[in-house]
């Protein structure tokens, strides 16, 4: 049974920092990873998409790398601002692409001004 | 495309009344998923669908859950009748079996309340 992992549970940083979270998945056999953003009482809006045949997706200050034999992904950070505070989840689909996501239990992030 | 879109927004309800959400997917997508979160259990899947067909609904906690997709735009979500520990947001997401990459779309989410 796939399970997905994130640590730290929350973070705090001033503003201005670079971070890295984690994700971490029991079964390597995955179809591909998505990260998230979750806003409080919001839903959630997907930041990153990775394909299990890539390394990492870039997209802004945002980069998530994934290491499929090692079961983990990691999502970068840079120059973290105020407005980046969120929880932010991973989830994984199995290589059977049924669709089914699988999701972490988050990181809540508070960059502090 | 307004996105996935959920009602109600929140609702609040006694033990035991009947309880029905409802989720339109954005248009063009043929899988369905109704998710819950809860501070304890995080995101947990319910149940999908793909061409308004139930794939699979192991995630479905006990007999007084059922779903339905009488079309592609539109499915619900049933408690009957309904627990305190019902009391979760549920999110509704959808997303294209065909498209590259095969991202999932969510839903603002109903809050659900009972009391």
């Amino acid at each position: 049974k796939q399970e997905v992992t994130q640590i730290p549970a929350a973070l705090s940083v001033p503003e201005g920092e670079n971070l890295v979270l984690n994700c971490s998945f029991t079964d390597s056999a995955i179809y591909n990873l998505q990260w998230f953003r979750q806003d409080p009482g919001k839903g959630l809006t997907s930041l990153l998409l990775i394909q299990s045949s890539q390394r990492e997706q870039t997209s802004g200050r945002l980069n998530a790398s994934l290491d499929k034999s090692s079961g983990r992904s990691t999502l970068y950070i840079a120059a973290s601002q105020p407005g980046d505070s969120a929880t932010y989840l991973c989830a994984v689909t199995g290589s059977s692409n049924t669709g089914k996501l699988i999701f972490g239990q988050g990181t809540t992030l508070q960059v502090k001004p | 495309d307004a996105g996935v879109i959920q009602s109600p927004r929140h609702e609040v309800t006694e033990m035991g009344q009947e309880v029905t959400l409802r989720c339109k997917p954005i248009s063009g997508h043929d899988y369905l998923f109704w998710y819950r979160q809860t501070m304890m259990r995080g995101l947990e899947l319910l149940i999908y669908f793909n061409n308004n067909v139930p794939i699979d609904d192991s995630g479905m906690p006990e007999d007084r859950f059922s779903a339905k997709m009488p079309n592609a735009s539109f499915s619900t979500l049933k408690i009957q009748p309904s627990e305190p520990r019902d009391s979760a947001v549920y999110f509704c997401a959808s997303r294209s079996g065909t498209s590259n990459p095969r991202e999932l779309f969510f839903g603002e989410g109903s809050r659900l309340t009972v009391l």
